[in-house]
């Protein structure tokens, strides 16, 4: 059965350094999704894309936060300098469509301590 | 701006006790809505939807959703739980903005079933 990857699952840094995430969608799937959950919060939308394009990026704290989908396959997610706030899950996913019926498939996500 | 609210955090219940998770949200145009589901240790996964028609829903496992419109809810019910549902469960919400559909997600409901 087809899944969303993500790696790394885990990812320990101290504050001010650079970290990265990266997905790879479910085959086919043209919409990719970066959430952030806080704990004891539902995931809240990062950055979409519909192929290569940015459609969302309205949540995503552009100063220190950037994210890429280049050939509208797999995403990168960079966080540059991390600060203490920034630990969190950090969930990829994807559908076949941005459109209102897109079923979402989530991967494992990476699990992010800035110490 | 849509938004989301489960207004049970934490919800403990014996096993074959009747389960109602309250979800409400708040947006004055179509709404598409769904219900996903985290079972410990694995990945967010979709429960049910609704995008029109019969406002009451079956999903996976027994769950079914009611959406009524007057009252911007679509609560999730099941008649008798297992301790297999024990899990997260989040509401969200499909709806237009700016041009493109964006999912909004609610705070979720930690659902414990004790044997």
């Amino acid at each position: 059965e087809a899944e969303v990857a993500q790696s790394p699952r885990y990812k320990i840094t101290e504050k001010s350094q650079a970290v990265a995430f990266w997905c790879d969608p479910i085959s086919g799937h043209a919409t990719l999704y970066w959430y952030r959950q806080i704990l004891g919060q539902g995931p809240e939308l990062l950055v979409q894309f519909q192929d290569e394009s940015v459609v969302d990026d309205s949540q995503l704290p552009k100063d220190r936060f950037s994210a890429e989908r280049l050939k509208g396959v797999d995403s990168t997610l960079k966080i540059q300098p991390a600060e203490l706030g920034d630990s969190a899950m950090y969930l990829c996913a994807s559908s076949s469509s941005g459109g209102a019926f897109a079923e979402q498939f989530f991967g494992p996500g990476t699990r992010l301590t800035v110490l | 701006a849509q938004s989301v609210s489960q207004h049970n955090h934490h919800v403990i219940l014996s096993e074959a006790a009747s389960l109602e998770l309250g979800c409400n949200y708040s947006y004055g145009g179509t709404v598409n809505l769904f219900w996903y589901v985290q079972y410990p240790g694995q990945h967010l996964q979709l429960l049910l939807k609704y995008f029109s028609g019969d406002p009451l829903v079956k999903g996976i496992k027994g769950f079914e959703a009611e959406f009524i419109k007057s009252k911007f809810s679509f609560n999730l019910r099941k008649p008798s739980v297992q301790w297999s549902d024990t899990a997260e469960y989040f509401c969200a919400v499909n709806a237009q903005s700016g041009g493109y559909q964006k999912v909004t997600f609610g705070t979720g409901t930690k659902l414990q079933v004790i044997p």
